[in-house]
């Protein structure tokens, strides 16, 4: 059974710090993962998504993860935090058989000015 | 370029009422979700359809029924509201299978008394 872990339910940063997100997967299959942004009062955002064909997945608005087979992680990272970054984010893995999403308890980043 | 859609945006419901949820997408999706979304427990999966016509059995079921009468709707049901059913709702679409991302909309914020 596929399920995911994110590992810090709050994370603070200051402005123009980096961002880490983390997340550990359990799969019985080479997984899909994504990361999800959500703002207050808005619908789900895809970030990015990993389906096996690079280690390394850029997304959008500057955030990139790493997908780690041995250490069974997805962390989320960005260089340089901005205060429109503030918001939950959801690690997700997809089940193969299905496409259904497994959700992460999801993590809350705060940027402070 | 609406994506998916979500009526209504809030609704207030007595305990034992019903009512239902209307959510439409204008991609052509085959796939279409519900979840619900409670402080702390991410997204749970209600019902879910994989074709006009189908439904089927999420994570949380129960107190619920679903339709999908046309491709780009899917109907979600409350038949007898409870407290227990307070909660934010999301539909999501997607093409299916296992490295599709799903399309959110903004959410149905329903609270029963």
């Amino acid at each position: 059974a596929q399920s995911v872990t994110q590992l810090d339910s709050h994370v603070s940063v200051s402005e123009g710090t980096p961002v880490l997100l983390r997340c550990n997967y359990s799969s019985s299959y080479s997984p899909s993962l994504f990361w999800y942004v959500q703002h207050p009062n808005k619908g789900l955002q895809l970030l990015l998504k990993y389906t096996s064909a690079a280690t390394l997945v850029k997304g959008i608005n500057g955030f990139e993860a790493e997908f780690k087979k041995s250490e069974t992680s997805f962390h989320l990272t960005k260089p340089s935090a901005h205060m429109s970054d503030a918001a939950e984010y959801f690690c997700v893995v997809s089940d193969p058989n299905t496409g259904k999403l497994i959700f992460g308890q999801g993590t809350t980043l705060q940027v402070k000015p | 370029n609406a994506g998916v859609t979500q009526t209504p945006k809030f609704r207030v419901l007595k305990t034992g009422q019903s009512m239902t949820l209307l959510c439409a997408q204008d991609m052509n999706h085959e796939y279409m979700y519900w979840y619900r979304q409670d402080p702390g427990m991410g997204l749970r999966l209600i019902h879910y359809s994989v074709g006009e016509g189908t439904t089927a059995k999420g994570e949380v079921p129960d107190g619920y029924n679903v339709s999908r009468l046309k491709k780009q709707n899917f109907l979600l049901g409350l038949e007898s509201a409870a407290p227990s059913q307070t909660s934010v709702y999301f539909c999501a679409s997607s093409w299916g299978g296992n490295n599709q991302p799903q399309h959110f909309g903004d959410g149905t914020r329903l609270s029963i008394l």
